[in-house]
Parts: structure tokens; C-alpha cells; sequence
């Protein structure tokens, strides 16, 4: 148990919807990270929030936005879903540092038809 | 440019074998982290190991153990004993030092680890 939770489990959305995806992180974890992993591939950097400010952004369009919040909880926003956003979204905290091991959570599958 | 890389897709092995799972990095940081984690079919991804660049002693955990030389920038984990619940999808991941003040990880793609009974 890494005491990185997300909601929902599951979620199948249609082309052009809107989805929201939560995180609660491990309490005194500073530092949110959301990852995409699509199916067969290694976790890709989506975006990194530090004490409810993004730290930086891989690349991913503008559509993909977040926010976390001050009781260790986090967001992301995903806007005008398309086919290819399917995936497992991975969220994970830690302290803040480089050096600092992140903790991941269980993901939410995201299925868009 | 930050690169991981396994090249294992996937590897069977019979219960009882040892195995080694490879991963070569590219970096231009002097400082830079890296880490093993595992994802079995409930998706989780459960952390293993965290070395950074300044210690380079091998490290045994129990059936586990990894190899890390800068010099051919590899970073190999080994299973010894192999069991079927060793059965998942293990991760290599980089993560360069915060200069520039983000701490995002960069993971290979991945090898998947079948140990037959």
C-alpha cells in the first residue's frame, strides 16, 4: 500500500466528452505527478504540480490541465477527449525532490469510444 | 536527451531460474536517480529500488539484486529463484537532478517477465 489513492477505477468516456480524474496523495507529499500509459507502453509524463503550482509539463496538448489542492488531493482535466486519450492515468506523490522516490497510485482506465 | 532503455519485450523463464532484466540510460547529468518498479496485472506500479549516480554498490534485497556500472550506463536488475508471483511488467525509470526545478521520471518501456510453473 502506497497511500496514493484515485477515483474512479474505470471510466469509458465518448469522443469530444470531458473527464475529470482524481488523486489523493500521501499525506506531506508536496509533489503530485500525473503520468499516461497506454497499453504496452512505459508511463509518459504528463505534468507535475508542487504545492498547488505546476512545476512543468511534458508533451501533452493544453486540453490535458490540473490542479492540486492544499489537502494533498489533485486533479486532472482532460478536455475534448479523443480515441487516442485511452489509457491508464497514473498519479504519483512524494516529497519533492529529484532524489525523492514517487509513490504511485492504482490508476484510473480511461476508455474513449 | 534523457533515454531509457529495455530491451527485453518479454522473457519466460521456468520457476527456480535466475534472470536478469537490462536497462541502459542516457543522460548528460552528472547527478541523476534511478529506479525499478514493478506492475503486475492490477496495475499498481510497487517501487523496488532507488540508486543515484554517486553510489555504484550492488545491492541484494532478499531474491533481488542490481547491478549498476556507469561505466556501460546500465542499471540491470536480477532475480534469483525465480517464483510465479515475480510474473509482471518491471520498469526502469531515470530521473535527472532538479535544476531545473522538475522532478519528472523517464521509463522505458517496460519487460514483461512470465515464470512458468
Amino acid at each position: 500500500e502506497t497511500g496514493v489513492t484515485q477515483s474512479p477505477t474505470h471510466l469509458i468516456k465518448t469522443r469530444g466528452q470531458q473527464v475529470t480524474l482524481r488523486c489523493s496523495s500521501q499525506s506531506g507529499h508536496n509533489t503530485v505527478s500525473w503520468y499516461q500509459q497506454a497499453l504496452g507502453q512505459g508511463p509518459q509524463f504528463i505534468f507535475q504540480y508542487y504545492r498547488e503550482e505546476e512545476n512543468g509539463r511534458g508533451n501533452f496538448p493544453p486540453r490535458f490541465s490540473g490542479l492540486q489542492f492544499p489537502n494533498y488531493s489533485s486533479e486532472l482535466n482532460v478536455n475534448a477527449l479523443e480515441l487516442d486519450d485511452s489509457a491508464l492515468y497514473l498519479c504519483a506523490s512524494s516529497l519533492g525532490l529529484a532524489e525523492d522516490t514517487q509513490y504511485f497510485g492504482p490508476g484510473t482506465r480511461l476508455t474513449v469510444l | 536527451a534523457q533515454k531509457v532503455t529495455q530491451a527485453q519485450t518479454e522473457i519466460s523463464v521456468v520457476e527456480k531460474e535466475d534472470v536478469t532484466l537490462d536497462c541502459v540510460y542516457e543522460t548528460r547529468d552528472t547527478t541523476y536517480y534511478l529506479f525499478w518498479y514493478k506492475q503486475p496485472p492490477s496495475g499498481e506500479l510497487v517501487f523496488l529500488i532507488r540508486r543515484n549516480s554517486f553510489d555504484e554498490q550492488n545491492e541484494i534485497s532478499g531474491r533481488y539484486s542490481w547491478n549498476f556500472q556507469k561505466s556501460t550506463s546500465s542499471f540491470n536488475f536480477t532475480i534469483t529463484a525465480s517464483q510465479v508471483v515475480d510474473s509482471a511488467v518491471y520498469f526502469c525509470a531515470l530521473s535527472e537532478a532538479p535544476h531545473r526545478g522538475t522532478y519528472k521520471y523517464i521509463f522505458g518501456t517496460g519487460t514483461r517477465l512470465k515464470v512458468l510453473a
